[in-house]
């Protein structure tokens, strides 16, 4: 079975402050994908990266990185400088080849000014 | 392009009627999915389909039913609405090629009250 965990549920910061979004996954394919999605306020599902099992590499797009680790099942992501714009819950996600993805349950953002 | 187009966006049912959500993508995505989000839980799969003709139970089925006609449309229908299915739904599509996994286009939401 597939699992996806996001132990905090909510995170509070101040804004310019750096903050990390933690995600562990667990499945037994040795092939899968991980994903990050983010949900404004606003409600809708925003795509934020995909990494494949294979892809160790670290990300960094502006101000947001992603940490992959297998060795500890984690794809961890970070804001540096938070902006209040980054209030938001976001979530991991984690898909095989069989394309249904399985959600953690969100970690709640609020990036106060 | 249009990407996933969920209807309504909001709508309150009274305990027992029924419902159609619909759902439609403009991508030529063979894969396409209903999720409910209550609050603090995540989002929990109810149905999915692989292609024209094919449907598959998710996480949470019961209450529910889907058809898929045509690759565009994947409707979810409620019948006998109870107050347990007040949640945020949502629809989405995704293709693959080569076997990879690509992730989600997500329409942006119909909130169902059941009162």
């Amino acid at each position: 079975a597939q699992k996806v965990t996001q132990a905090q549920t909510e995170i509070s910061v101040v804004e310019k402050e750096d903050v990390t979004l933690d995600c562990v996954y667990e499945t037994r394919d040795t092939t899968y994908y991980l994903f990050w999605y983010k949900q404004p306020p606003s409600g809708e599902l925003v795509f934020l990266i995909r990494r494949n099992s294979f892809d160790e590499q670290n990300e960094i797009s502006g101000r947001y990185s992603w940490n992959f680790q297998k060795s500890t099942s984690s794809f961890n992501f970070t804001i540096t400088a938070s902006q209040v714009v980054d209030s938001a819950v976001y979530f991991c996600a984690l898909g095989t080849g069989f394309q249904k993805l399985v959600f953690g349950t969100g970690t709640r953002l609020l990036v106060s000014p | 392009n249009a990407g996933v187009t969920q209807t309504p966006k909001f709508r309150i049912l009274k305990i027992g009627q029924s419902m159609t959500l619909q759902c439609t993508q403009d991508m030529n995505h063979n894969y396409m999915y209903w999720y409910r989000q209550d609050p603090g839980m995540g989002l929990k799969l109810i149905y999915y389909s692989v292609g024209a003709g094919i449907t598959d139970k998710g996480e949470v089925p019961n209450g529910y039913n889907v058809s898929r006609s045509t690759t565009e449309d994947f409707p979810l229908r409620l019948e006998l609405a109870a107050p347990s299915q007040t949640s945020v739904y949502f629809c989405a599509s995704s293709y693959t090629r080569t076997g990879e996994n690509y992730g989600y286009t997500f329409g942006s939401g119909t909130r169902l009250t059941v009162v």
